[in-house]
């Protein structure tokens, strides 16, 4: 098992462009979600989904979005990235709602300049 | 709204004594509370969760304590060693939208000293 697979590790953007953070697992699991970390803020939750086709915001959803095609996979679109979404994104996955262990990728460094 | 407050936010220690974080969160309907370790540059990992029909829960030198009337719980490490040193997050799930969502603290920066 991969466990979970998150691409790419590193991107740099312009502000204004937009972008696709790609989320799979292989461990068949229902729920899934998108956190972003900054120093001093922890893991924030930004959007997570209870299974296919059903997806719902978390915290800092703003700028943001998601869909949920197949269990496996769960995209995060910046449509047009601003500054203060430069962090570091993790997805996790778990096998039922947010009350099982999680499961984190490596995470993405995303800057926007 | 949902909250999960951590404290302290860095802890210091001397190789051998005892670390303590405790959590606070604002569901009573949490019932799954679980902490992760994160080494600088790596993803959090779980060390050790514990689940509402328990007080106390232990593995090897880390153990998790809940109090459900006060609504909070804390992580214990004894005798920690440089390598316990990472910043350790606490996590509770909060009831809404299209099911339970995990939500993070603000994590705590341990520094263990030989």
């Amino acid at each position: 098992n991969a466990g979970v697979t998150q691409t790419p590790k590193f991107q740099v953007l312009k502000t204004g462009q937009s972008m696709t953070l790609q989320c799979a697992q292989d461990m068949n699991h229902e729920y899934m979600s998108w956190y972003r970390q900054d120093p001093g803020m922890g893991l924030r939750l930004i959007h997570y989904s209870v299974g296919a086709g059903i997806t719902d915001q978390g915290e800092v959803p703003n700028g943001y979005n998601v869909s949920r095609s197949t269990t496996e996979d769960f995209p995060l679109r910046l449509l047009s990235a601003a500054p203060s979404q430069t962090s570091v994104y993790f997805c996790a996955s778990s096998y039922s709602h947010g009350d099982q262990p999680q499961h984190f990728g490596d995470g993405t460094r995303l800057s926007i300049l | 709204g949902e909250n999960v407050e951590q404290h302290p936010s860095t802890l210091s220690v001397q190789e051998g004594d005892s670390a303590v974080i405790k959590c606070t969160y604002s569901d009573s309907a949490s019932n799954y509370f679980p902490w992760y370790k994160q080494e600088l540059g790596k993803r959090p990992q779980l060390i050790i969760d514990i689940r509402s029909n328990v007080g106390e829960k232990k593995d090897q030198r880390i153990a998790v304590t809940l109090n459900k009337t006060a609504k909070h719980f804390s992580l214990h490490i004894t005798e920690t060693q440089p390598e316990d040193s990472a910043v350790y997050f606490c996590a509770a799930p909060s009831r809404g939208g299209q099911g339970g969502k995990l939500i993070f603290g603000q994590g705590t920066e341990l520094s263990v000293k030989p």
